[in-house]
C-alpha cells in the first residue's frame, strides 16, 4: 500500500523568507501523481500544486515550487515569499496513475506559521 | 458556481442515532467521494463513486453507507452513530477518473458524537 510521510509537523518562517515543507512516500509503480493541499483555518482545501511522476520537469505555480526526486521518492514544497495568507496546514497527497484510480492518500499534514 | 456544498456544517449526535451528511456539485463532474479527517492526520477516503450509478469503498469504510442519488448528489449515511466516528467529513468531486484531473472539496462537516 502507499504511503506519504510529512515528516515535519511544525514550520515557521519570517514573512516575505523562503520555506520548504518535505514530502516522501512509498510505492512500487512508476505512473502517479502527487498534490499539494492547503487547508487555512476556514477547513477549506485548497489545491496549490501538482505534478505528474512522469514530467522530470518540476512544477511551479507563482511563489511556489515543489523540487520531485523520483528516485528518492520525494516531493518538498518551496514557498518563496512568504506571506501571511500562506499560515495554514499543509497536506502533500500521492494517487496512483493507473485508470479508474481515485484514492487520494494524505500525508499527516505540516502546519506552517507566519511570523510578521 | 458554488463548487461542492455540504449540509450541515456541524451536528452533535448521541450514540446509536443515525444522521445522513448531504453533499451536492455543480460543476457537472462524474466523480464524487467522502473523507474523514480525524484530528492530527491527513484525509482517508470513506466511499467514493466514479460515475453516476457507481458506488466503491475506500480506506476506512466500516460504519458507512452511501448514496449517489444523480449525477450532482452523494450522501453519506451514519446508521448508528460511535464515538470514534467524532470527526471533520469532506466531500468531493471531479471531473473524470483519469489524468491528473483535481479534486475539488467542500467546506467539511464537523460531527461529534457524545
Amino acid at each position: 500500500a502507499q504511503t506519504v510521510t510529512q515528516s515535519q509537523p511544525e514550520m515557521s518562517v519570517q514573512e516575505a523568507e523562503t520555506v520548504t515543507l518535505s514530502c516522501t512516500y512509498d510505492t512500487s509503480e512508476s505512473d502517479y501523481y502527487l498534490f499539494w493541499y492547503k487547508q487555512p483555518p476556514s477547513r477549506q482545501m485548497i489545491l496549490v500544486i501538482r505534478q505528474e511522476a512522469y514530467k522530470q520537469q518540476n512544477a511551479t505555480e507563482n511563489r511556489f515550487s515543489v523540487n520531485f526526486q523520483k528516485a528518492a521518492k520525494s516531493f518538498s514544497l518551496k514557498i518563496s515569499d512568504s506571506q501571511l495568507g500562506d499560515a495554514a496546514m499543509y497536506f502533500c497527497a500521492y494517487r496512483r496513475g493507473i485508470q479508474g484510480a481515485q484514492k487520494l492518500v494524505f500525508g499527516q499534514g505540516t502546519r506552517l506559521t507566519i511570523n510578521p | 458556481n458554488a463548487g461542492v456544498t455540504q449540509t450541515p456544517k456541524f451536528q452533535v449526535l448521541k450514540t446509536g442515532q443515525s444522521m445522513t451528511l448531504q453533499c451536492a456539485q455543480d460543476m457537472n463532474h462524474n466523480s464524487m467521494y467522502w473523507y474523514r479527517q480525524d484530528p492530527g492526520m491527513g484525509l482517508r477516503l470513506i466511499y467514493y463513486s466514479a460515475s453516476e450509478g457507481t458506488t466503491d469503498k475506500g480506506e476506512v469504510p466500516n460504519g458507512y453507507n452511501v448514496s449517489r442519488l444523480n449525477k450532482r448528489e452523494f450522501s453519506l449515511r451514519l446508521e448508528s452513530a460511535a464515538p470514534s466516528q467524532t470527526s471533520v467529513y469532506f466531500c468531493a468531486s471531479s471531473a473524470r477518473t483519469s489524468g491528473i484531473n483535481e479534486q475539488f472539496f467542500g467546506p467539511g462537516t464537523r460531527l461529534t458524537v457524545l
